[in-house]
């Protein structure tokens, strides 16, 4: 039984560029949080999906964009990158309803933005 | 929104000794509280959760006690040993639709050989 999948594992990218990040869910999960995490913080909330549809999101600009497929796994997307963008992005998985609340997450994407 | 504060940011101990963890809630509505260990460079693992129809809960050396009144919540850790060493996040959610988590702001535990 498969974790949470995230990759690249790293990625360097230059101010104003775009990235997109990927996730697979647990098996079994159908739906899918990320999170920012900056050096030395807690994770922050940035949006949910599921069932393909963005479902709740955090306080994030706009740049900050999601998608989720029929087979559960999602992509996050982040335009114009900012040198503030430089964080550890960690996806969640979840299964929605029947009374189940854990979050598990991935590894993490660790992106640099010089 | 919710907002969970976490004390305290820095937590040292000497192995054998047991470490306190403490946290604070505001959104009464949440009910969900679990706890994640975080090792340098890795993904934060759940390890212990609680939810609000309980006041304690207890996984081998790790406990997690919950007064709803207070809003506050605690992580104990007993007869720690050096593998416990690694950041603390306390995290509380309400489930309604799957709802986010809302993490405080970490503890770094130390054990003391």
């Amino acid at each position: 039984d498969a974790g949470v999948t995230q990759s690249p594992t790293h990625l360097i990218k230059t101010r104003g560029q775009q990235v997109t990040l990927r996730c697979s869910p647990k098996s079994g999960h159908d739906t899918v949080s990320w999170y920012q995490q900056a050096l030395g913080q807690g994770p922050q909330f940035i949006f949910q999906y599921y069932e393909e549809e963005e479902r709740q999101r955090g306080n994030f600009p706009d740049r900050f964009s999601g998608h989720q497929f029929p087979n559960y796994s999602s992509e996050l997307n982040v335009n114009a990158l900012l040198l503030g963008d430089s964080a550890l992005y960690l996806c969640a998985s979840s299964l929605s309803g029947g009374g189940a609340y854990e979050q598990y997450f991935g590894p993490g994407t660790r992106l640099t933005v010089t | 929104g919710e907002n969970v504060e976490q004390h305290p940011s820095t937590l040292s101990v000497q192995e054998g000794d047991s470490a306190v963890i403490k946290c604070t809630y505001s959104d009464s509505a949440s009910n969900y509280f679990p706890w994640y260990k975080q090792e340098l460079g890795k993904r934060p693992q759940l390890i212990i959760d609680i939810r609000s129809n309980v006041g304690e809960k207890k996984d081998q050396r790790i406990a997690v006690t919950l007064n709803k009144t207070a809003k506050h919540f605690s992580l104990h850790i007993t007869e720690t040993q050096p593998e416990d060493s690694a950041v603390y996040f306390c995290a509380a959610k309400k489930n309604f639709g799957n709802e986010k988590l809302t993490f405080g702001t970490g503890t770094r535990l130390t054990i003391i050989p």
